[in-house]
C-alpha cells in the first residue's frame, strides 16, 4: 500500500505562503508524488505531481527532497478559496492507475 | 469544457431498495474510476475501467455492488439491495491513458440509506 504521512491540520493567514509537508520515506524509484485537494462538498481536484525534480504550475509548486523521502507543496499566496483538505499520494509508476488517498491535511486560511 | 457529470447529486432511499448512480466521463478519456468516501474510511477506490472494460474491482465491497460501462460516455454503479452502511458520497473520475495523467472528479452523489 502506498503510504504517506501528513499533518492532520495547518493554518495560514490569507495572502501568505503555505508549505504543506508530506513524508514518503519508503518511496521507490518509479513512484510519482501527486497532490490533490478537496474543497468542501466537492470532488478532489488535481493540484500537481512530480517524480524527482521540483515542479511548478499555475496552482502551486512542488519541492521534492533530493532523497525523495519527503516533499512539500507550496501555495505561494494563500486565499480563502485554498481552504481545503490536501492529499499527498504516492502513485506507483509501474502500471498502476490506482490513487490511494490518506487522511490528508486540512488547511484553514485565516482572513 | 464539461467536466465529469454525476447524477443524482443527492439520493435518499430506504434500505432494501435498488440504487443506481450515474456518471458521464470527460469526452476522450480512456479511464473511469468509482470511489466512495466516508468519514470512517476516507476515499476508497471501488473499481476502474479502461476503454469500457473493468480492470480492477478489488475495492467493490460485496456482491450487492455492481458497475457497468456500456459505452465510452456512460457508467453506472448499482447497489442492490441497499443497506444503511452504504451511506456515503460516491465519486466518479476519469482520466486520459498515459500513467501520469491526473484524474478529474465529479462533484459526487451523496447517498443516504434509511
Amino acid at each position: 500500500d502506498a503510504k504517506t504521512t501528513q499533518p492532520n491540520s495547518m493554518e495560514s493567514n490569507e495572502e501568505e505562503p503555505v508549505h504543506l509537508p508530506c513524508n514518503h520515506s519508503t518511496i521507490s524509484g518509479t513512484d510519482y508524488i501527486h497532490w490533490y485537494r478537496q474543497l468542501p462538498s466537492q470532488g478532489p481536484e488535481y493540484v500537481i505531481h512530480g517524480l524527482t525534480s521540483n515542479v511548478n504550475n499555475r496552482m502551486a509548486s512542488l519541492a521534492i527532497a533530493e532523497d525523495r523521502k519527503s516533499s512539500t507543496l507550496i501555495l505561494h499566496r494563500a486565499t480563502l478559496r485554498d481552504a481545503a483538505v490536501y492529499y499527498c499520494i504516492r502513485r506507483h509508476g509501474a502500471g498502476s492507475y490506482q490513487l490511494t488517498f490518506g487522511k490528508g491535511t486540512k488547511l484553514s486560511v485565516i482572513p | 469544457d464539461a467536466g465529469v457529470i454525476q447524477s443524482p447529486r443527492h439520493e435518499v432511499t430506504e434500505m432494501g431498495q435498488e440504487v443506481t448512480l450515474r456518471c458521464k466521463p470527460i469526452s476522450g478519456h480512456d479511464y473511469l474510476f468509482w470511489y466512495r468516501q466516508t468519514m470512517m474510511r476516507g476515499l476508497e477506490l471501488l473499481i476502474y475501467f479502461n476503454n469500457n472494460v473493468p480492470i480492477d474491482d478489488s475495492g467493490m465491497p460485496e456482491d450487492r455492488f455492481s458497475a457497468k460501462m456500456p459505452n465510452a460516455s456512460f457508467s453506472t454503479l448499482k447497489i442492490q439491495p441497499s443497506e444503511p452502511r452504504d451511506s456515503a458520497v460516491y465519486f466518479c473520475a476519469s482520466s486520459l491513458a498515459p500513467l501520469g495523467q491526473p484524474q478529474h472528479f465529479g462533484d459526487g452523489t451523496r447517498l443516504s440509506i434509511l
